[in-house]
């Protein structure tokens, strides 16, 4: 199965701040990776997939990149509403693999 | 609008069995790639299992394959995930999602709110 190491596990940002958050492949995975983000009591929301396609209807502080191995989500100026838990999933081959989570706190 | 509603969870003992339902509307049903995630308590998510639109191909994570069956009946917009030889580590919010197509691969473009499965004696 292809392992996903999601990095850092969490952080302390503030409002405004730039974050990124990044995930690695243990294998080839091209552009098949999405990002997610999940407050706890409610639906997970897919954010970008393809690596960089921002979701319609998703805040453009949000943004992907990356192939292969290595990727990124990049929230440009945090909002108080993006405090809460990001993943990342390959959608590259089965088993689905997400990445561990990210819990970005104040 | 594309909803996707969960039910069907409860408490059980290991051992037993439970049928998780998750009724799609807003879309057509059976144009979609469905699939189920699950979150244990203080943990991320899992990927559990996914069908084609078709239904003709079903994949299963390893931790489930055997004891788990996805099945979709179209007549009524439903995905159901039959568990059984329940163990206490199934324990978990159990949420369906839909795929951007037909296929099985790709991402979960819509989820729903999730149903609670507790396996305890």
């Amino acid at each position: 199965a292809i392992q996903m190491t999601q990095s850092p596990s969490s952080l302390s940002a503030s409002v405004g701040d730039r974050v990124t958050i990044t995930c690695r492949a243990s294998q080839d995975i091209r552009s098949d990776l999405s990002w997610y983000q999940h407050k706890p009591g409610t639906a997970p929301k897919l954010l970008i997939y393809a690596a960089s396609t921002l979701q319609s209807g998703v805040p453009s502080r949000f943004s992907g990149s990356g192939s292969g191995t290595e990727f990124t989500l990049t929230i440009s100026s945090l909002q108080p509403e993006d405090f809460t838990t990001y993943y990342c999933l390959q959608d590259s081959r089965f088993p689905r693999t997400f990445g561990g989570g990210t819990k970005v706190e104040i | 609008e594309v909803q996707l509603v969960e039910s069907g969870g409860g408490f059980v003992q290991p051992g037993e069995t439970l049928r998780l339902s998750c009724v799609g509307s807003g879309f057509i049903f059976s144009s979609y790639a469905m699939t189920w995630v699950r979150q244990a308590p203080g943990k991320g998510l899992e990927w559990v299992s996914s069908s084609s639109a078709t239904g003709g191909t079903t994949y299963y994570a390893e931790s489930v394959e055997g004891r788990f069956t996805l099945s979709r009946d179209y007549s009524k917009n439903t995905v159901y995930l039959q568990m059984s030889g329940l163990r206490d580590e199934d324990t978990a919010v159990y949420y369906c999602a839909r795929g951007p197509g037909n296929s099985p691969r790709g991402y979960f473009q819509h989820w729903g709110h999730g149903t609670l499965v507790t396996v305890s004696a």
